[in-house]
């Protein structure tokens, strides 16, 4: 089973704040994503990356900087945090695409709190 | 606008009942189609998932039917069980995107023994 580690598990900042949120799996996955999950949305889609270097934008990126500085490693910014950002955020990862390759596996999540 | 659209948002069974979640979507390139299921304080993980190349897909309890035509499909639970009690949510993605997946909202199903 894909390993996917997110940290911190929890978060709070205040308005205005710096937050990074780490997501690092070890399955040698080329794609990584991070979603944020709110009550009556679903989930919704932020950055995503298919490499080392690459950045996609999703669907609601606002706010929002992702930096992927390895295969391992995705990273998601918050430079100046406002409470609408306060969600639960999961970092998933997948092997590519073509069929079996499509399967995300995911973090266990980190709940952002912006006070 | 919502992509993948799902209905009802939440379905209160009885054990052995058959539960039947609805989702629809907008894009006609999506061409890959799974679902998630997600169980309170854990994060999604993947049930079922079809290709339009077929209209239905099964696996033991849990069943995917597609309408390519409508842009609809349904995933039914067979003999529901209490273990089964779990946000589902309906999922697209095309692959001239990428790996680029849609969520929907989700249902939240209930399963009373």
């Amino acid at each position: 089973e894909a390993a996917v580690t997110q940290s911190p598990r929890n978060k709070v900042t205040v308005t205005g704040g710096n937050v990074t949120l780490s997501c690092r799996q070890t399955n040698s996955h080329n794609y990584m994503y991070w979603y944020r999950q709110d009550t009556g949305h679903g989930l919704r889609l932020i950055h995503y990356s298919y490499g080392a270097g690459n950045l996609q934008i999703g669907d609601v990126p606002d706010g929002y900087k992702a930096t992927r500085t390895t295969q391992e490693d995705f990273f998601l910014l918050l430079e100046l945090a406002s409470p609408s950002q306060t969600s639960l955020y999961f970092c998933a990862s997948s092997k590519g695409q073509g069929i079996s390759n499509e399967r995300l596996f995911f973090g266990h999540g980190t709940k952002l709190s912006v006070l | 606008q919502q992509q993948v659209r799902q209905s009802p948002q939440s379905l209160t069974v009885w054990e052995g009942e058959t539960a039947i979640l609805n989702c629809s979507y907008e894009d006609s390139t999506f061409d890959y189609f799974p679902w998630y299921w997600q169980f309170p304080r854990e994060s999604p993980a993947l049930l079922i998932a079809i290709r339009p190349v077929s209209n239905k897909k099964e696996d033991g309890r849990f069943t995917i039917f597609f309408n390519k035509r409508e842009k609809k499909l349904s995933l039914h639970i067979t003999d529901s069980q209490p273990g089964d009690s779990a946000t589902y949510f309906c999922a697209a993605s095309a692959d001239s995107a990428g790996n680029k997946l849609t969520f929907g909202i989700g249902t939240r199903v209930l399963v009373r023994p």
